[in-house]
């Protein structure tokens, strides 16, 4: 049964700070791997999808990188904002792929971002 | 381009009632899956719909129950509500069948008192 985990459980960082978030998984055989941000009370927005043959993502200001033999991601954010503030969910999906959308999540990072 | 949209935003019902809940899903998506998340967790996967029949089905009990419409729009139906199942629910659309990344919708916060 897969399992993710993300640490830290929540993070405070004063503005321009760089930061990453981390995830890991207990099953390697995973199709890919998305990043989303949610924010109280709200939908999730994805920010992220690496496939599992890809090393990294980047978008803006945000970098994912994926070692799946490892088991592990991250999430990479430069000159953070308060606007950053949210939380940050990695969500994998089984290997099987093609027709199995299923995701497991990890719990999330809850990051605040202070001006 | 609309996104996923799911009404309604917020529902109150009490234990022993049952309720729909309904999903819209990106323009030119087919597939649509619902999740559970309760406060302080990720989402749990409920169910997988595509060309109108449940494909995959997570850890949930008899329950929960859904339908996909030929629009593809569609609905979870949980009967017999406990005060367990409050919580934010989940709609994502992807295309079937290949890589693509599922875009969620806001949700709808279900409370049962």
């Amino acid at each position: 049964k897969q399992e993710v985990t993300q640490i830290p459980a929540a993070l405070s960082v004063p503005e321009g700070e760089n930061l990453v978030l981390n995830c890991s998984f207990t099953d390697s055989a995973i199709y890919n791997l998305q990043w989303f941000r949610q924010d109280p009370g709200k939908g999730l927005t994805s920010l992220l999808l690496i496939q599992s043959s890809q090393r990294e993502q980047t978008s803006g200001r945000l970098n994912a990188s994926l070692d799946k033999s490892s088991g592990r991601s991250t999430l990479y954010i430069a000159a953070s904002q308060p606007g950053d503030s949210a939380t940050y969910l990695c969500a994998v999906r089984p290997g099987s792929g093609g027709s199995n959308y299923k995701l497991t999540f990890g719990k999330g990072t809850l990051l605040t971002v202070n001006p | 381009d609309a996104g996923v949209t799911q009404s309604p935003t917020h529902l109150i019902k009490t234990r022993g009632q049952q309720v729909t809940l309904r999903c819209s899903p990106k323009s030119g998506h087919d597939t649509v899956s619902w999740y559970q998340q309760a406060l302080g967790q990720g989402p749990q996967f409920i169910f997988q719909y595509y060309e109108e029949e449940e494909r995959q089905r997570g850890n949930f009990p008899d329950r929960f129950s859904g339908h996909q419409f030929p629009n593809y729009s569609s609905e979870l139906n949980v009967n017999a509500l406990l005060l367990g199942d409050s919580a934010l629910y989940l709609c994502a659309s992807s295309l079937f069948g290949g890589s693509y990344e599922q875009y969620f919708g806001p949700g709808t916060r279900l409370t049962v008192t």
